[in-house]
């Protein structure tokens, strides 16, 4: 059973600029959550995507998006990067399913930097 | 609106002792699930342990325990025969709703716990 995977492992934008950040979900997973970590805080959901859908968002502006493709491996996407993006981000995937309970797992994480 | 609180910052234990984390919780949802994870310095999360809301025995995962007190909102950890490797930041999470549909995480400020030998 693979673990949740994230790509690339770090990265180093300048403001303005644009990133797509990747995930593989955990196999047999259907479910792909995004947080970000900034630096001595924990963890903010920035949204969630089941099945193909954004299945709820956190107080992040419309500048980051998503997509969740049919194998459920998901992209965090993040326009006109500012110097406050500055952050781990965490992708955690889980099993959504009707009466069952869930837990997220985690990816190692994308550290990015924009300087 | 939810809430986790982990009021210490960093704590310090020796090798093959017990400590305990503290994390305290508000929400006004009678289903909610808590949960512990662990983050060494690699950057991963990881997952530790999980307690119900309607769950009426205290979760146990091989050395870790989680001391659930419902009334009074808290959810502690407990890491029994600490060993090196358990040095790492701990974060305590909340999730609304116990199954199904949205599954957003709260996660508390984290405590960074140092084993020493």
């Amino acid at each position: 059973e693979t673990g949740v995977t994230q790509s690339p492992t770090h990265l180093i934008k300048t403001r303005g600029q644009q990133v797509t950040l990747r995930c593989s979900s955990q196999s047999g997973h259907n479910t792909v959550s995004w947080y970000q970590q900034a630096l001595g805080q924990g963890p903010q959901f920035i949204f969630q995507y089941y099945r193909e859908e954004e299945n709820g968002r956190g107080n992040f502006p419309p500048r980051f998006s998503g997509l969740q493709f049919p194998n459920y491996s998901s992209e965090l996407n993040v326009n006109a990067l500012e110097l406050d993006d500055s952050a781990l981000y965490l992708c955690a995937s889980s099993l959504s399913r009707v009466g069952a309970q869930e837990t997220q797992y985690f990816g190692p994480g994308t550290r990015l930097l924009v300087l | 609106a939810q809430k986790i609180t982990q009021t210490q910052p960093g704590m310090f234990v020796q090798e093959k002792e017990a400590v305990t984390l503290d994390c305290t919780y508000d929400t006004s949802d009678q289903s909610y699930g808590l949960f512990w994870y662990k983050q060494p310095s690699s950057g991963e999360m990881i997952f530790l342990i999980y307690q119900g809301s309607y769950d009426e025995q205290n979760a146990t995962e091989g050395r870790y325990s989680l001391n659930f007190q419902k009334a009074r909102k808290s959810a502690n950890l407990v890491i029994s025969a600490s060993q090196l490797g358990d040095s790492a930041m701990y974060f305590c999470a909340m999730r609304e709703g116990l199954t199904g549909g949205y599954n957003k995480l709260i996660f508390g400020a984290g405590t960074r716990l140092a084993v020493h030998p």
